[in-house]
């Protein structure tokens, strides 16, 4: 069976300060990586994907891959209240599977 | 603006009665999905469709129907035979070659 997995937290970040989720991936045919927030009772939304080993920045926003260890991660730097919402972490393999995982919970403490 | 949309927002269902998910996306996306989530739980896949009158069951396709007559439209029918409908159902679309799925606002079913 393959699985993304996640922390399900909740992670609690003091306002300001540098927010780390991580997740892992079972199935190594995986090839695109995306991470989706979601705020309670809301839809996912997507906010970073990447496709290469190594950093992806976009604005507070960092994505990282390394394909070896089957691991990907997003940090948000100087974490804002409007940040606190679960963040689904997704791999697509060559055959465009998406497997999604849980969520991890992200709080920020103002 | 290019976007998903699902109706109804909410949606109540009587006990034996079939109810009808509307999903469509003028992003000329080729695939189309719909998701069940529950409280706190992740997304499971219902079914979807790659391309125009061909849809796959998903992990989760008991109780459940689809049609894909039209590349815009990717409507979801929740049978009486699904005894747990509570949820909330997200339809998401994406084009092909490893792009990200984007999903709309949901529709949240509830028995009567």
């Amino acid at each position: 069976q393959k699985e993304v997995e996640q922390n399900s937290g909740p992670l609690s970040v003091p306002e300001g300060a540098i927010a780390s989720l991580n997740c892992t991936y079972s199935d190594r045919g995986s090839q695109s990586f995306f991470w989706y927030r979601q705020y309670s009772g809301k839809s996912p939304e997507l906010i970073m994907f990447i496709y290469s080993n190594g950093d992806k920045e976009d604005g507070r926003f960092t994505a990282q891959l390394n394909k070896a260890s089957q691991y990907v991660s997003l940090l948000i730097r100087d974490s804002q209240p409007s940040d606190s919402a679960t963040y689904l972490c997704a791999a697509l393999n060559y055959v465009d599977k998406i497997i999604f995982g849980k969520g991890t919970r992200l709080h920020i403490l103002p | 603006d290019g976007g998903i949309t699902q109706s109804p927002k909410y949606l109540f269902r009587k006990e034996g009665q079939n109810v009808t998910l509307s999903c469509e996306q003028n992003l000329n996306h080729d695939a189309m999905y719909w998701y069940r989530q529950d409280p706190g739980q992740g997304l499971r896949l219902i079914y979807y469709s790659q391309i125009v009158n061909d849809f796959q069951k998903g992990d989760i396709a008991e109780g459940y129907s689809v049609s894909r007559e039209k590349k815009e439209s990717f409507p979801l029918t929740v049978t009486s035979a699904q005894k747990n409908p509570t949820a909330f159902y997200l339809c998401a679309s994406s084009s092909a070659g490893g792009q990200p799925q984007h999903f709309g606002d949901g529709t949240r079913l509830s028995i009567l």
